[in-house]
């Protein structure tokens, strides 16, 4: 069973415009919400986090909204630029398990000039 | 290093071969992550060692797989008779706090191919 759900599978978004990518959780022991952004042949890298004290977390042109009573966070991406073209993805973490990050299935972002 | 490093990039190996994957951590990092990437999925959770102790072995799919981290540093994970369905990225990510507080650092990860 995936314990966090990511939409849309891919997205495709003009150069300058917004890209929105959500997530769906059900676990409320989830504590710590990071997104990671991964080029081909390359591992995951931290882009941003957010825990569940906060609704809304801003680092440059990248935005975490969270929204604890829905269980739903989502990534925006403002000015997008074709060097994000990436596959992102959301995760989740519960505080009592030590390290373990589930993560969504991820989405493909191209960003085209 | 610089960061996480992982050998052999890239792997083929023939069903029932066994196979062994290197991880070396960012030096001083006390925790260590295996993750597993299928081709166009998320990565899924292998197993987690704090310095030697190997805490959470929960998400090794069969008793083929086996990891270790004898001295605390470098990481090896094993599997053996290899089966086509291990055909995967292998992801090593490692920590300096207390894996609820520290971001992961991955390495580039280890391709395997099994025929």
């Amino acid at each position: 069973q995936q314990q966090v759900k990511q939409s849309p599978q891919s997205l495709i978004v003009q150069k300058g415009g917004i890209s929105i990518i959500n997530c769906a959780y059900e676990n409320t022991a989830f504590d710590y919400f990071p997104w990671y952004q991964q080029f081909p042949g390359k591992g995951p890298a931290l882009l941003i986090a957010i825990r569940p004290d906060v609704s809304e977390k801003k680092e440059g042109r990248f935005t975490i909204s969270f929204n604890k009573s829905a269980k739903q966070f989502s990534l925006h991406i403002m000015d997008s630029q074709p060097g994000d073209s990436a596959t992102y993805f959301c995760a989740a973490r519960r505080g009592s398990t030590l390290g373990r990050l589930y993560f969504g299935r991820g989405t493909q972002l191209t960003v085209w000039p | 290093g610089a960061g996480v490093s992982q050998s052999p990039r890239y792997k083929v190996a023939k069903r029932g071969q066994d196979v062994a994957l290197r991880c070396d951590p960012i030096s001083g990092h006390v925790s260590l992550f295996w993750y597993q990437q299928a081709l166009g999925q998320g990565p899924e959770f292998l197993t987690y060692f704090q310095n030697e102790a190997q805490l959470d072995k929960s998400g090794l799919p069969s008793d083929r797989f086996f990891a270790e981290r004898p001295e605390g540093s470098v990481s090896t994970l094993k599997i053996q008779r290899t089966q086509q369905e291990d055909s995967a990225v292998y992801l090593c990510a490692s920590s300096y706090e207390g894996a609820n507080t520290g971001e992961l650092f991955f390495g580039e990860g280890s391709r395997l191919t099994v025929l």
